[in-house]
């Protein structure tokens, strides 16, 4: 069955400092991944996808996201956090049918100053 | 370009009552996916629309759940009556294409509360 794991459910980084956020899926297939960030009051904004070709997918606000086929794994980075970056983060598998995404439980980010 | 609306943003009713959520998704869109956020639990598929047919209703609970999309426009889903379990927050969600690969253009979401 497809699933979708995120570890962490909240992380603290201070602004400046490096940041990774965990995914791990479970799919049959070649699956299509996407990482989604939602911010207070906001709907849930598409950060980055990855679907084939090269593993390392650049996004926008800085993020990127690495997929690891031998590990079931598709991690997202960004070098240098900004206070903006506090929001919750989701991990998502899209089905090949076009019918559902599967979603991680998310990972809540506080940034410190 | 609007994105995907949905309302109202939060609702609260008694156990027994009904509600209905609106999600209007972007022009154009012949997909349209809802949602529901369990607090602290992840986003779960509900049921996904093509136009105006129901492609998969795979994730819908049970029968006090039904939603619509008359025209092939907006959607509404009406939870009737509605249970302690209901609450939550129900995401809609729309794309142009309906593959796996198409991206997902979520709305804010409707938080509801059952009391």
């Amino acid at each position: 069955a497809q699933s979708v794991t995120q570890p962490d459910i909240h992380i603290t980084v201070s602004e400046g400092a490096s940041l990774e956020l965990r995914c791990n899926y479970s799919y049959g297939a070649t699956p299509y991944l996407f990482w989604y960030v939602q911010s207070p009051g906001q709907g849930l904004q598409l950060l980055l996808k990855y679907f084939s070709g090269d593993t390392l997918v650049q996004g926008i606000k800085g993020f990127e996201a690495e997929f690891k086929r031998s590990q079931s794994s598709f991690n997202l980075r960004k070098p240098s956090v900004h206070w903006s970056d506090a929001a919750e983060y989701f991990c998502a598998v899209g089905d090949h049918l076009g019918n559902q995404f599967y979603f991680g439980t998310g990972t809540s980010l506080t940034v410190i100053p | 370009e609007a994105g995907v609306t949905q309302f109202p943003s939060h609702s609260v009713i008694e156990k027994g009552q009904t509600v209905t959520l609106r999600c209007d998704p972007i022009s154009g869109h012949d997909n349209l996916y809802w949602y529901r956020r369990v607090m602290g639990k992840e986003i779960k598929f509900l049921l996904h629309f093509v136009k105006e047919s129901k492609q998969d209703e795979s994730g819908m609970p049970n029968n006090r759940f039904l939603a619509e999309r008359t025209g092939g426009t907006y959607s509404t889903l009406k939870v009737q009556p509605a249970e302690l379990e209901d609450s939550g927050v129900y995401f809609c969600a729309s794309s142009q294409g309906g593959l796996g690969q198409d991206t997902q253009y979520f709305g804010p979401g409707t938080r509801l509360t059952v009391l």
